[in-house]
């Protein structure tokens, strides 16, 4: 089975940094992705991981560890703008574009 | 460079009747997968194409079908709409079905059914 955990909903202020995290528990693993949402729209791709570590990009960072079926993304220095849902989804073995995704994490950013 | 496109971008149909969603992948790219996103949930994976043949189908009843055409773009069909169908459709594309492709999304077909 497939299941992908992430907290609901987080609130932070304009200019910190929020960390949003995604445990997985997937029967395969080949590759973990952020997206973001905004309310009425698409998704919107933020980041890749399939090896262990941390890739920057920009004020966004995304982080894997495959033994603790784990993964955080990291947003610095928020802004108004980044108010939105932020989605979790991991790709199975040779699953093409077929992801399964967590509920998504609601963030609002405060003044 | 045009992204995934998609249409209609929002439709209202009654129970009982059909729809027909259209997804156009990025220029080159070859599958397509489409998504279904109730209000407050994530997307939940429908079906899967790749070279024109379905590759993968996710827990959605035989009302639902798709396919791809020859140039890779796609159409989802839903029969007999129930209530519950009323939801964000995504289509979703990528280069082919390698593990190291980054899937991008368009802007979706905003159903609801009354």
């Amino acid at each position: 089975g497939q299941n992908i955990d992430q907290p609901t909903e987080m609130t932070a202020t304009e200019g910190a940094i929020v960390q949003i995290n995604c445990t997985y528990q997937t029967s395969g693993f080949n590759g973990l992705f952020w997206y973001q949402q905004h309310a009425g729209e698409a998704p919107t791709f933020l980041s890749y991981n399939v090896l262990d570590g941390l890739e920057e990009k920009g004020r966004f960072s995304s982080f894997l560890s495959r033994s603790k079926g784990y993964s955080y993304l990291l947003l610095k220095e928020l802004q108004m703008k980044d108010s939105a849902s932020y989605l979790c989804a991991v790709r199975a073995d040779n699953a093409g574009n077929m992801l399964t995704f967590g509920g998504g994490t609601r963030l609002m950013v405060k003044p | 460079d045009a992204g995934v496109t998609q249409s209609p971008t929002h439709l209202i149909k009654t129970r009982g009747q059909q729809v027909t969603l259209r997804c156009s992948p990025i220029s080159g790219h070859k599958s397509v997968s489409w998504y279904q996103q109730v209000l407050g949930q994530g997307p939940q994976f429908i079906f899967q194409y790749y070279e024109k043949e379905e590759r993968g189908r996710g827990n959605f009843p035989d009302r639902f079908s798709a396919r791809q055409f020859p140039n890779y773009s796609s159409e989802l069909n839903v029969n007999a709409l129930l209530l519950g169908d009323s939801a964000l459709y995504l289509c979703a594309s990528s280069l082919d079905r390698g593990s190291g492709n980054t899937i991008y999304f368009g802007e979706g077909s905003w159903l609801t059914v009354v």
